[in-house]
């Protein structure tokens, strides 16, 4: 097991480009999280998916942002006409879920530069 | 709302002393988990210790040890023995809610 990955690891991109980012997740794992970290701060959810259901979005995904988890086992997020203020790590994490653990492992993140 | 705060922006610690790290949260969860996670910097996050709240007995793993303080909402971290990789960022996470605090840069000096 590799643990959790993440492609790209950096991505610079112009404003109002599209940018999509992949999270691999542990192999065994049925849930999967987004993040959202700015420099100096704590990680803010953004959204989760069990299995390939998406449960949870958090308000600060605005409609530029979607994510997928198609199968259930990888999964992408896409951020539509970026904005300055869309520079940020976005980081996943993934979790077994099973009486009630909520351990989750994260990857290395994706560096988000919009210029 | 749901939420989890660290008080300490920085703190720092002399190498081989011992330092606490504060952190309080909020939830409507009856039962749940707290998390303390490092991230050394360029570094992706690691779990360092793990509280589930049914459980009295504060948890440790070698150096590092939990206060967990149900009532108080309170569960601060204790680091013996700094070493200088202990040096990161340093959250508490209540990961039911999937929350994190605002973390606390930890700076172990030689």
């Amino acid at each position: 097991d590799t643990g959790v990955s993440q492609d790209p690891r950096h991505k610079i991109t112009k404003r109002g480009q599209n940018v999509t980012f992949r999270c691999d997740p542990i192999s065994e794992h049925n849930r999967l999280y987004w993040y959202r970290q700015t420099l100096g701060q704590g990680p803010e959810f953004l959204t989760y998916f069990q299995n390939e259901a998406q449960l949870e979005k958090s308000r600060l995904l605005s409609d530029r942002f979607s994510a997928e988890r198609p199968k259930g086992s990888f999964s992408t997020l896409e951020i539509q006409r970026t904005e300055q203020g869309d520079s940020a790590m976005y980081l996943c994490a993934s979790s077994l879920v099973s009486s009630g653990e909520y351990e989750q492992y994260f990857g290395p993140g994706t560096r988000l530069t919009v210029t | 709302a749901q939420t989890v705060t660290q008080s300490q922006p920085e703190m720092s610690v002399q190498e081989a002393e011992t330092v606490t790290l504060s952190c309080t949260y909020d939830t409507s969860e009856s039962n749940y988990y707290l998390f303390w996670y490092k991230q050394p910097p360029s570094r992706q996050m690691i779990l360092v210790i793990r509280q589930e709240a049914y459980k009295q007995q504060n948890a440790t793993e070698n150096r590092f040890s939990v206060n967990f303080q149900k009532a108080a909402k309170s569960f601060s971290l204790k680091i013996s023995d700094s070493q200088l990789g202990d040096t990161a960022m340093y959250f508490c996470a209540q990961l039911n809610d999937m929350r994190f605090g605002a973390g606390t840069r930890l700076t172990v000096k030689p």
